[in-house]
């Protein structure tokens, strides 16, 4: 049980390259989530998918598209990577079958953008 | 949105109870109330979480007072392993109601 798994663990793009973020959870979790976290700041929750098939914008979606592949899977894409976007990207998966909210996170995502 | 307020830094010594306080004066009646942990260069996980008065799991206890406009982590006999970002949140099922603020950042001494 590997819970939830990021892809690739560090990145460094050049400014207006494309890449995508890979998460997958074997929880069977119905929602995820896709959050940055800058240097000493808390998480703003970027995009998420509150099930299969579904997803939802978060506080800071702009510079970026989710696509929820399947019920494990849930990747985060930069279309046109910016040095505003070098951060660092946890994804998280919760089971809100029970209607509360506990998010089992990821190691996380550094992305360096030049 | 239920916004929370709680200390930037706080520290401490081994051995000595921690408690960190948080604010939620707009709690919503289904809301609950969760603490994360996060160390460095690792993604936040759960510690605790509760709807009112106390609860104690091996790791803290979380007690809320009846209004539940603020709640108190409490960290018995800390080491230095607890040095770590800890997070209150407050919200239900729907994740665009999940704010992470930017937490307490407490540092334990030997």
């Amino acid at each position: 049980n590997a819970g939830v798994t990021q892809t690739p663990k560090f990145q460094v793009l050049k400014t207006g390259q494309s890449m995508t973020l890979q998460c997958a959870q074997d929880m069977n979790h119905n929602s995820m989530y896709w959050y940055r976290q800058d240097p000493g700041m808390g998480l703003r929750l970027i995009y998420y998918s509150a099930s299969e098939g579904t997803t939802d914008k978060g506080e800071v979606p702009n510079g970026y598209n989710v696509s929820r592949l399947n019920k494990r899977e849930f990747s985060l894409r930069l279309e046109s990577a910016a040095p505003s976007q070098t951060s660092v990207y946890f994804c998280a998966s919760s089971d809100t079958a029970t209607g509360i909210e506990t998010q089992y996170f990821g190691p996380g995502t550094r992305l360096l953008v030049l | 949105l239920a916004k929370t307020t709680q200390p930037i830094s706080m520290d401490s010594y081994e051995g000595q109870e921690v408690n960190i306080t948080c604010s939620h004066n707009n709690i919503a009646t289904n809301d609950y109330i969760t603490w994360y942990q996060q160390f460095p260069s690792q993604g936040p996980r759960f510690i605790i979480q509760g709807y009112k008065t106390k609860v104690t799991n091996e790791v803290a206890s979380l007690f809320i007072p009846a209004d539940r406009k603020s709640s108190t982590l409490s960290l018995p006999r800390v080491s230095l392993s607890d040095t770590a970002v800890y997070y209150c949140l407050v919200g239900y099922s729907s994740a665009s109601k999940i704010i992470f603020g930017s937490g307490t950042r407490l540092s334990i001494r030997p």
